[in-house]
């Protein structure tokens, strides 16, 4: 059974740049989530969706990021324009949410992002 | 707002040893308590999953315990292996998703 899959695994680009992530979750997962990891604030929530819905988005940094889920089997993560101190490695996970809670999360290999 | 801290941020263990990694949490309402494995340059290996429901759960040499009422997790690791060297991450789920923890970077020396 294929795992979470995300593309591509990395990316340089120049600051100003579109950068655009890709995230394909589980099968018959309900629920998406986009992380970002850097060495100095560990695992953050960017956003997640429900039912292809987003829920929460107060961890998006700034207007620069957006996500869409246009449907249960693709998401996407845009960066418009890039930073440098966008530079980080994103994760989705993906998890079958069943009453409470989130259920349990299954991560990709992520998108290391360099912006120079 | 949960917040999740890990110690120690680092241990070094000769091989064969048995470990616990802690985990402490802010906000006892949780759902769940997840444990995952990150290897250098990787993504994150789910290991168990405690349910708020449950004091633990064993997965091999793993087992994961969860106190509640008093905010800790811990992981203990038996007989510990040079392919056990990573970083351990706990995660804390309630109304909101996974909170996570800095981690414990593990290393077993052969």
């Amino acid at each position: 059974d294929a795992g979470v899959i995300q593309s591509p695994r990395h990316e340089v680009t120049e600051m100003g740049q579109e950068v655009t992530l890709r995230c394909k979750p589980i099968s018959g997962h309900n629920s998406l989530f986009w992380y970002r990891q850097t060495m100095m604030r560990g695992l953050e929530l960017l956003i997640y969706f429900n039912n292809n819905v987003p829920i929460d988005d107060s961890g998006m940094p700034e207007d620069r990021f957006s996500a869409k889920m246009p449907n249960a089997s693709f998401s996407t993560l845009k960066i418009q324009p890039s930073e440098p101190r966008d530079s980080a490695v994103y994760f989705c996970a993906s998890s079958l949410v069943r009453g409470g809670g989130t259920g349990e999360l299954f991560f990709g290999e992520g998108s290391r992002l360099t912006v120079l | 707002k949960q917040e999740v801290t890990q110690i120690p941020a680092a241990l070094s263990v000769p091989e064969g040893e048995n470990l616990v990694l802690n985990c402490s949490f802010t906000d006892s309402a949780i759902y769940n308590l997840q444990w995952f494995r990150q290897d250098p340059g990787k993504g994150l290996t789910s290991l168990l999953l405690i349910q708020s429901s449950q004091r633990e759960q064993t997965s091999g040499r793993l087992n994961a315990s969860l106190d509640k009422s008093s905010g800790r997790s811990t992981l203990y690791i038996a007989a510990s292996q040079p392919g056990d060297s990573a970083t351990y991450l706990c995660a804390v789920g309630g109304n909101t998703p996974l909170v996570f923890g800095k981690g414990t970077r593990l290393s077993v020396i052969a």
